[in-house]
């Protein structure tokens, strides 16, 4: 059973420009949630998809937004970037079923980082 | 005020310690997670518990309802427990994804 993936492990771009983040989903699993993780803070959720739709927003501006595939796997963009961008980028994937509460699998996340 | 409150910040310990990290949160759960985080970022969930009491190996995570609070005890620490433990809460609803998160207990385990 393969986990969670994430690339690229590590980025760097320049304030202004536009970066897009994937994740592949553990195997049968189709939700995928997307979390910001500002060093020395907890994460903070950005995003969730499910079969291909979002399904749950955080507190972020619309140039934060996210797709999702049919084989699960998913992008997150983020346009016109900020200084404050600068984070780690972790997504999480899950068996959503008839519960309400299930495990969430993180993947190793990547290290985003604006100048 | 947060809504996931974790404490202590920071923890240090000498090996063989008993080691207890607090959560209060002040919303509605659906499920309470205990997650550990090592150097580098990776992610792994340790626990989900909405009630009671979960063990494995020497950890121990339980929770409260009534009072919403959940500990995290470490039995016989070690050194290759430091890492950050952070608790996250699954609200539940409409966001069956989304998780609020504490800002984590930086835990250090001395030989």
């Amino acid at each position: 059973e393969t986990g969670v993936t994430q690339s690229p492990t590590h980025l760097i771009k320049t304030r202004g420009q536009q970066v897009t983040l994937r994740c592949s989903s553990q195997s049968g699993h189709n939700t995928v949630s997307w979390y910001q993780q500002a060093l020395g803070q907890g994460p903070q959720f950005i995003f969730q998809y499910y079969r291909e739709e979002e399904n749950g927003r955080g507190n972020f501006p619309p140039r934060f937004s996210g797709l999702q595939f049919p084989n699960y796997s998913s992008e997150l963009n983020v346009n016109a970037l900020e200084l404050d961008d600068s984070a780690l980028y972790l997504c999480a994937s899950s068996p959503r079923g008839a519960s309400r509460t299930y495990e969430q699998y993180f993947g190793p996340g990547t290290r985003l980082t604006v100048t | 005020k947060n809504e996931v409150e974790q404490s202590p910040q920071n923890l240090t310990a000498q090996e063989g310690e008993f080691i207890t990290i607090n959560c209060s949160y002040s919303v509605g759960i659906s499920a309470l997670h205990w997650l550990q985080q090592h150097p580098g970022g990776g992610i792994v969930s340790l626990f989900m518990l909405s009630s009671g009491k979960k063990k494995h190996g020497r950890l121990i995570a339980t929770i409260n309802i009534q009072e919403k609070h959940s500990s995290l005890h470490i039995t016989a620490s070690h050194p290759r427990d430091s890492a950050v433990y952070i608790c996250a809460v699954g609200s539940g609803g409409t966001s069956y994804g989304k998780l609020t998160f504490g800002q984590g207990t930086i835990l250090t385990v001395h030989p």
